[in-house]
């Protein structure tokens, strides 16, 4: 089955800096991987997804690159503020037919 | 009303009693899913359900069991509790073409 690899697992970042989270798949079946966001207390959110036939997309200071041959995609957060302080997770999966595999997640903090 | 409610959000059961947790949607999805999340271990798959006849394992379902009620409900028991499963638990639903999830707040249970 899928497995899902996530690196790394804190970060710290100066406010107004640029984090950049890491995944790794390993069923090259998979197109689908979304982004979620988990503030201290809630559930995670999505806050951005991308399948397989796109290489880039993004929202505002949001964005999320692929390559497939490499079996990795990335998140990449510009102009971080403090609000950006959460747990993120990446995850995996072929739509319709599995579950989301979720990687172990990462905790960043936004000094300010 | 949220769109998806767990009830309870905190319980604190003694080991070896039954417990259930309950998880109800008003996003007209036919798809449920249970995740646990632990520290350092990311959200991981217990059961989910494509519809309301369809029930299936996911990575870690020893030791649980489901119910889906309706297209709207879908409950997660635990048999006969250990410490073990002391961990947050999560209720999250999708729809077949609407791929991302929407997660519940919660539920977060302790086994003393």
């Amino acid at each position: 089955g899928e497995n899902v690899e996530q690196h790394p697992s804190t970060l710290s970042v100066q406010e107004g800096d640029s984090a950049v989270i890491k995944c790794t798949y390993s069923d090259s079946a998979s197109n689908y991987f979304p982004w979620y966001k988990q503030e201290l207390g809630k559930g995670p959110q999505l806050i951005i997804d991308i399948r397989s036939n796109v290489g880039e997309k993004k929202d505002q200071r949001i964005a999320v690159t692929l390559n497939k041959t490499a079996k990795h995609f990335s998140l990449h957060i510009t102009e971080t503020q403090p609000e950006d302080s959460a747990v993120y997770f990446c995850a995996a999966s072929i739509p319709g037919n599995t579950p989301l595999v979720f990687g172990k997640g990462t905790r960043l903090s936004v000094i300010a | 009303d949220a769109d998806v409610t767990q009830t309870p959000r905190n319980r604190i059961t003694k080991t070896g009693k039954r417990i259930m947790l309950e998880c109800s949607q008003t996003k007209g999805h036919d798809r449920m899913y249970w995740y646990r999340q632990d520290p350092g271990l990311g959200l991981r798959l217990i059961y989910y359900s494509f519809d309301v006849k369809d029930i299936n394992k996911g990575e870690i379902s020893d030791g649980y069991s489901v119910s889906r009620q309706a297209q709207a409900k879908f409950s997660l028991s635990l048999e006969s509790a250990i410490p073990n499963q002391t961990a947050l638990y999560f209720c999250a639903v999708s729809g077949e073409k609407d791929y991302g999830y929407t997660f519940g707040s919660g539920t977060r249970l302790t086994v003393v």
